[in-house]
């Protein structure tokens, strides 16, 4: 499968607690983005990056979450101390050389108890 | 208020039944994607349009630039249609990341 995965798919976690998720993007695409899909909503851009860099983060993207992709490639997406607001979906997408055609993955689906 | 619109909300038709969802944003665009969620959250792209129209198979998506509105149309619905369609926009700027409707939830009974 040479799409865009994510893992893991579920995650259950008590408030309080810290959770990471990790994205692979399509091998030759550069741009990496996270979105968060909270329930009956559509998703909300949280961050990019192009190659290494992160070249923007929402205001959505309290202190709490933190962002990387060190050399390129998959990246992850760390929540510390979650709160129950949090409980979301959390997607990826990947694209090549720009914001234009994105391709998602699955999302992680984050419970927050 | 949100910069994309879509509506209906929800929608529920009969297998066969020619479908429309509409989309209009607020802001100038350089491109328009059309969505498809499927319960479980995974999306796939349908379409990516900055004019014009295009067709696979039975959908077909429409855009007008002047009136920032778009349309995804879907001939002789089938129940395996049933999902989220969901419109997002890129405007270009500062903001690299795309903008997203809240969603139609399809609903095709046989």
């Amino acid at each position: 499968d040479t799409g865009v995965s994510q893992d893991p798919r579920h995650k259950i976690t008590k408030r309080g607690q810290n959770v990471t998720f990790r994205c692979d993007p399509i091998s030759e695409h550069n741009r990496l983005y996270w979105y968060r899909q909270t329930l009956g909503q559509g998703p909300e851009f949280l961050t990019y990056f192009q190659n290494e860099a992160q070249l923007e983060k929402s205001r959505l993207l309290s202190d709490r979450f933190s962002a990387e992709r060190p050399k390129g490639s998959f990246s992850t997406l760390e929540i510390q101390r979650t709160e129950q607001g949090d409980s979301a979906m959390y997607l990826c997408a990947s694209s090549l050389n720009g914001p234009r055609g994105q391709y998602f993955g699955p999302g992680t689906r984050l419970t927050v108890t | 208020k949100n910069e994309v619109e879509q509506s209906p909300q929800n929608l529920t038709a009969q297998e066969g039944e020619f479908i429309t969802i509409n989309c209009s944003y607020s802001v100038g665009i350089s491109a328009l994607h059309w969505l498809q969620q499927h319960p479980g959250g995974g999306i796939v792209s349908l379409f990516m349009l900055s004019s014009g129209k295009k067709k696979h198979g039975r959908l077909i998506a429409t855009i007008n630039i002047q009136e920032k509105h778009s349309s995804l149309h879907i001939t002789a619905s089938h129940p395996r249609d049933s999902a989220v369609y969901i419109c997002a926009v890129y405007s270009g700027g500062g903001a690299d990341g795309l903008t997203f409707g809240k969603g139609t939830h399809l609903i095709i009974q046989p």
